[in-house]
């Protein structure tokens, strides 16, 4: 298994271009999620989803869309990149889209720089 | 709500002593908690969780971690410290279809 795969690694945006994160797992797991890490504010939750068709908003979703067409593939869009963008983005899944949640399998992450 | 706190930003420790790194949370109903490791540069890698039963869990590369219930408690121990276990910690607590983190304790581990 793969596990969970991020594309790109790396990504330097200019303010208002847009672009889509690309996520896909191969472990057949119901939950996926995006989260971005800054400096001294840990993980946040951005956009989640429970299963293909259905996706909700986390803590911090202004900018960004998701969908969920397909179990494997979870991608997020940035629609008019701004500089408070810059951050690494972690996609992540879980087996159980349950309450509570199980643990989560990362990405090796997206450092996106917006100038 | 649920929350997490980390209290420490940073804990340093000599190789070969015990290392702690606190963590207390704060959630509504009965929680499933978790310790990650990120290492430079990477994902984070999940190390232990806790859901049920004995209040000491032990999980990867030696680490154990206590949950208390009455402190609403949750932390990591290792009995000796690496220098390989310097890295970025998170605690994280799951009592609705969301995963929470503590804001991060790094971790050093001097020779």
């Amino acid at each position: 298994n793969a596990g969970v795969t991020q594309t790109p690694k790396f990504q330097v945006l200019k303010t208002g271009q847009s672009m889509t994160l690309q996520c896909a797992q191969d472990m057949n797991h119901e939950y996926m999620s995006w989260y971005r890490q800054d400096p001294g504010m840990g993980l946040r939750l951005i956009h989640y989803s429970v299963g293909a068709g259905i996706t909700d908003q986390g803590e911090v979703p202004n900018g960004y869309n998701v969908s969920r067409s397909t179990t494997e593939d979870f991608p997020l869009r940035l629609l008019s990149a701004a500089p408070s963008q810059t951050s690494v983005y972690f996609c992540a899944s879980s087996y159980n889209p349950d309450r509570p949640l199980y643990e989560q399998y990362f990405g090796p992450g997206t450092r996106l720089t917006v100038t | 709500a649920q929350s997490v706190a980390q209290p420490e930003d940073q804990v340093n420790v000599a190789e070969g002593n015990p290392l702690t790194v606190k963590c207390t949370y704060s959630v509504s109903g009965n929680p499933y908690l978790f310790w990650y490791v990120q290492y430079p540069n990477r994902g984070l890698q999940f190390l232990l969780k806790y859901i049920t039963g004995d209040n000491l869990v032990k999980g990867s590369y030696g680490f154990e971690a206590e949950f208390n219930k009455s402190q609403t408690s949750f932390h990591l121990k290792k009995p000796s410290a690496l220098v390989s276990d310097s890295a970025l910690y998170f605690c994280a607590v799951s009592a609705t279809d969301k995963l929470i983190f503590g804001t991060g304790t790094r971790l050093q581990v001097f020779p």
